[in-house]
């Protein structure tokens, strides 16, 4: 049972770099999010994708682009990396929308990136 | 998230001893969720709460919702090691902003001493 796939799991990038952030459920929910995690702060929205080929900025959308490249696919973009993007990366997926209005998310392992 | 406040932040306890953890919500919940985090590791879901009195366990783990306080407590009786993480409590509110998403509390970091 794969579930939610992040990849890489660990990344070091200079400021100003770019890379994107893969993450696949197999789960055949219509819902994706994107979540950084940062000490004392808890899990903040970045992105999500309601259903397959819609995106909506979550509470700190700056610095990200995202891509719902099918039902399975959810990318998280940084187009010029900052230090204040170290972060670790939580990719989530519930069938919201789909069999029910109230459904948990289902989380990846995470990214841990590093912005040097 | 100040929408969504846990109370304590962290907590010390020694073995076999019981706890609990308040997740307090600043709006009408539609939703609340219990999740479980190890170091280094993706959120595990433990529960889900929508109903005013609802309760609902999990091994030694028991969630309460109160409607009228707005309010969720995770409990657990006889802690044991395997219990240390962080516990985040995630809710989802009625209206135009339900579009599945969760809002999350800033997480309690339990310790469980031999």
């Amino acid at each position: 049972n794969a579930g939610v796939t992040q990849t890489p799991k660990f990344q070091v990038l200079k400021t100003g770099q770019s890379m994107t952030l893969q993450c696949a459920q197999d789960m055949n929910h219509n819902s994706m999010y994107w979540y950084r995690q940062d000490p004392g702060m808890g899990l903040r929205l970045i992105y999500y994708s309601a259903s397959e080929g819609t995106t909506d900025k979550g509470e700190v959308p700056n610095g990200y682009n995202v891509s719902r490249l099918n039902k399975r696919e959810f990318s998280l973009r940084l187009e010029s990396a900052a230090p204040s993007q170290t972060s670790v990366y939580f990719c989530a997926s519930s069938e919201f929308g789909g069999s029910s209005y109230n459904s948990p998310l289902h989380f990846g392992n995470g990214t841990r990136l590093t912005v040097t | 998230s100040q929408e969504l406040e846990q109370s304590p932040q962290s907590l010390i306890v020694q073995e076999g001893k019981n706890l609990t953890i308040n997740c307090t919500s600043s709006k009408t919940l539609y939703g609340l969720y219990w999740y479980k985090q190890k170091y280094g590791e993706g959120l595990i879901f433990l529960m889900m709460l929508q109903k005013g009195g609802e309760e609902k366990s999990h091994e030694k783990i028991t969630a309460k919702l109160d409607e009228k306080k707005q309010q969720s407590s995770l409990h657990i009786t006889a802690s044991q090691p395997s219990h240390a993480g962080i516990y985040l409590c995630g809710a989802s509110w009625r209206g135009s902003g339900n579009t599945g998403k969760l809002i999350f509390g800033q997480g309690t970091t339990l310790q469980v001493k031999p």
